[in-house]
């Protein structure tokens, strides 16, 4: 069965360190997602992005992040300069689209990023 | 600003109760609503999705439930094992971002 999925498994690094995380969407798949979990808390939103272009953003998505589909499977997040508050589990996310709505949203395993 | 509320937050039970998780949303105007299960450190695997022209979903021991008009969905687990120990979330998708409830942590018995 076709899954999304995510590298690395865990990533250290330093404060005000650039992180790029991976994800590789199921390939059929046409809208894709970021989201984050600060540990113990909900899951909150981050950037979906859909024909090449970010479709919608949360407050939490500020200049220091950013998305990219560098080419036809990988879809990356990269936060440009870490704080201790970035620090959480991000998970990608793809689905494919019925009509014009996304459905079913399919989650990868998760990084977890810990920065310190 | 679509809120999603999960009661109970938490809830302990011997196994083979019938239960029944609760979400609310605040904005009835949603596309569809769905339901994951989360283990502890891992990732979300989808259970059931509603659209919202639809009144359930069912997929095993499962039911899915959605009022659209009055902003509720319930899950209905059967016969509850101890394997479906975990938290279940419910996220909600309209014309706003995708908004999650904070969960219910299942604990289920033996």
């Amino acid at each position: 069965e076709p899954e999304v999925t995510q590298t690395p498994s865990h990533q250290v690094t330093q404060m005000g360190q650039e992180v790029i995380l991976r994800c590789v969407p199921i390939s059929n798949h046409l809208y894709f997602y970021w989201y984050r979990q600060i540990l113990g808390q909900k899951v909150e939103f981050l950037v979906s992005f859909y024909n090449n272009e970010i479709s919608e953003k949360s407050e939490i998505f500020d200049d220091q992040f950013s998305v990219e589909r560098p080419d036809g499977s990988n879809f990356t997040l990269k936060i440009r300069s870490t704080k201790l508050e970035d620090s959480a589990m991000y998970f990608c996310a793809s689905t494919r689209m019925q009509g014009n709505a996304p459905t079913e949203q399919y989650f990868g395993p998760g990084t977890r990023l810990t920065v310190t | 600003k679509q809120e999603v509320t999960q009661i109970p937050a938490a809830l302990s039970v011997p196994e083979g109760e019938n239960l029944v998780l609760n979400c609310s949303f605040t904005d009835s105007a949603i596309y569809n609503l769905q339901w994951f299960r989360q283990d502890p450190g891992k990732g979300l695997t989808s259970l059931l999705l509603i659209q919202s022209s639809q009144r359930e979903q069912t997929s095993g021991r499962l039911n899915a439930s959605l009022d659209k008009s009055s902003g509720r969905s319930t899950l209905y687990i059967a016969a509850s094992q101890p394997g479906d120990s975990a938290t279940y979330l419910c996220a909600v998708r309209g014309s706003y971002i995708p908004t999650f409830g904070r969960g219910t942590s299942l604990i289920v018995h033996p």
